[in-house]
């Protein structure tokens, strides 16, 4: 089976710009959650989707923002990009919620603003 | 609010044991997750607790203590393979639906 995958690997932006970072969860899992990962601060949790609809947020401001398809695949968004965004971005997928049965994390998009 | 400590860095020798400590402060608590990330990996499930007691899983073992908002990553008999950063993470479930809040987590180099 497949693991987590999630696309692109690398990402470098400038202040100001807008990216969207894509996820794609093990099959059959419909729980996708997503973390900012720096190395100060850890795993901060953004939010988690469930069948389409978004079930936790992290404190994160509003230009954080996700959704997920009827596939399960999902997608964040950052938009008007700060310096402060640069990170490495962490998805997991579970069956059921994370917590609720074993999360498996992707490989990550290190994302870095310029 | 909610905090999670652990120490940042730690240092063992091959073969031998450590122990890496964790203590939550959470509004609400729904169980206890290890996890290893190896540099430039994603994070990997180690171990669960949500009861207070010790569990053994080959060479890990973890330990939970609810009253004391406590819980330890035991590693024994120490390889090379272990040097990782581990992390802890306490589950919470506001508004009825978990997530997972994770401590800074703690860097270990193995030593020959």
């Amino acid at each position: 089976k497949a693991g987590v995958t999630q696309t692109p690997r690398y990402l470098i932006k400038t202040r100001g710009q807008q990216v969207t970072l894509s996820c794609s969860p093990i099959s059959g899992h419909r729980s996708v959650s997503w973390y900012q990962q720096t190395p100060g601060q850890g795993l901060q949790f953004l939010f988690e989707y469930f069948s389409e609809t978004q079930r936790n947020k992290g404190n994160f401001p509003g230009r954080f923002s996700g959704r997920q398809f009827s596939n399960s695949r999902s997608e964040m968004n950052v938009s008007t990009l700060e310096l402060g965004d640069s990170a490495l971005y962490l998805c997991a997928s579970s069956v059921t919620g994370p917590g609720t049965d074993t999360q498996y994390f992707g490989p990550g998009t290190r994302l870095t603003v310029l | 609010g909610q905090n999670i400590d652990q120490p940042t860095e730690m240092t063992a020798t091959e073969g031998a044991i450590v122990q890496i400590n964790c203590t939550y402060q959470t509004s609400g608590f729904n169980g206890l997750f290890w996890y290893q990330q190896h540099a430039g990996e994603a994070p990997t499930f180690l171990s669960y607790n949500v009861l207070d007691g010790l569990e053994e899983k080959g060479r890990f073992s973890s330990f939970l203590s609810r009253s004391k908002g406590y819980s330890y990553l035991l590693l024994k008999e120490l390889q090379m393979k272990d040097s990782a950063s581990y992390l802890c993470a306490v589950r919470d479930n506001p508004g009825g639906y978990n997530k997972l809040i994770f401590g800074a987590g703690t860097r270990l180099a193995v030593h020959p």
